[in-house]
């Protein structure tokens, strides 16, 4: 069965820290892995794509990195600020299927 | 570019009613999908269109139904609603609805069952 998990479930931290969130997914046979940040109240945006060959991608302060032979992702944010308060949402494809498979989100708030 | 536009935004319902959702995609977009979210279960995929055919369906009641018309706006329809039904509804487009597409989400309707 394909999944998706992610940790931490929430996480806080003060404004100008970094922070790692982890994906770790069973979804097979691997095509993309997404990371898409979701505001309070909006719809999900993308902030990053990764193929099975790629194991580093960068978004301005987001860099994901993609380990395919451990299945595992992370999504690092440098120097956060308040508006990177968001649901961070890790999103899997398989090759040949219309239908990702959705992690339930890491919860991160940023205090001044 | 206009985004995925999502109506209405909020909706209040009771238990036993129907009800219709919009969503208008990104313009070329040919593929439009529809998932539930809600805080216990995340993200769940209802059903994918494309050219007007329900191309994928997940694992959800009959009571949930779409359809995508020739212009590919497409709506859902949850008739005889259930507590269970609130959720936030969500609408994504993508150009063909391959996996290597990114897909574009509208901000969503929020479904309240009283």
């Amino acid at each position: 069965k394909n999944q998706v998990e992610q940790s931490p479930q929430s996480l806080i931290i003060l404004e100008g820290k970094n922070c790692t969130l982890q994906c770790n997914y069973t979804v097979s046979p691997f095509s993309n892995l997404r990371w898409y940040k979701q505001d309070t109240g909006r719809g999900p945006v993308s902030l990053t794509i990764m193929t099975f060959s790629e194991n580093t991608k960068s978004n301005g302060r987001y860099t994901a990195t993609l380990d395919a032979d451990t299945k595992q992702s992370s999504l690092h944010i440098t120097a956060s600020q308040l508006s990177d308060s968001a649901s961070y949402i890790c999103v899997v494809s398989a090759r040949g299927s219309y239908i990702p498979t959705f992690g339930r989100g890491t919860s991160l708030i940023v205090h001044p | 570019k206009a985004g995925v536009t999502q109506t209405p935004r909020y909706l209040i319902k009771t238990r036993g009613q129907q009800v219709t959702l919009s969503c208008s995609p990104i313009s070329g977009h040919r593929s439009v999908s529809w998932y539930q979210q809600t805080p216990g279960q995340g993200l769940q995929f209802l059903f994918e269109y494309f050219s007007e055919t329900q191309r994928n369906k997940g694992n959800f009641p009959g009571r949930f139904s779409g359809r995508q018309f020739s212009n590919s706006r497409s709506e859902m329809n949850v008739s005889t609603l259930e507590l269970g039904d609130s959720a936030l509804y969500l609408c994504a487009s993508s150009l063909s609805g391959e996996s290597n597409q990114p897909q574009h989400f509208g901000d969503g309707t929020r479904l309240s069952i009283l």
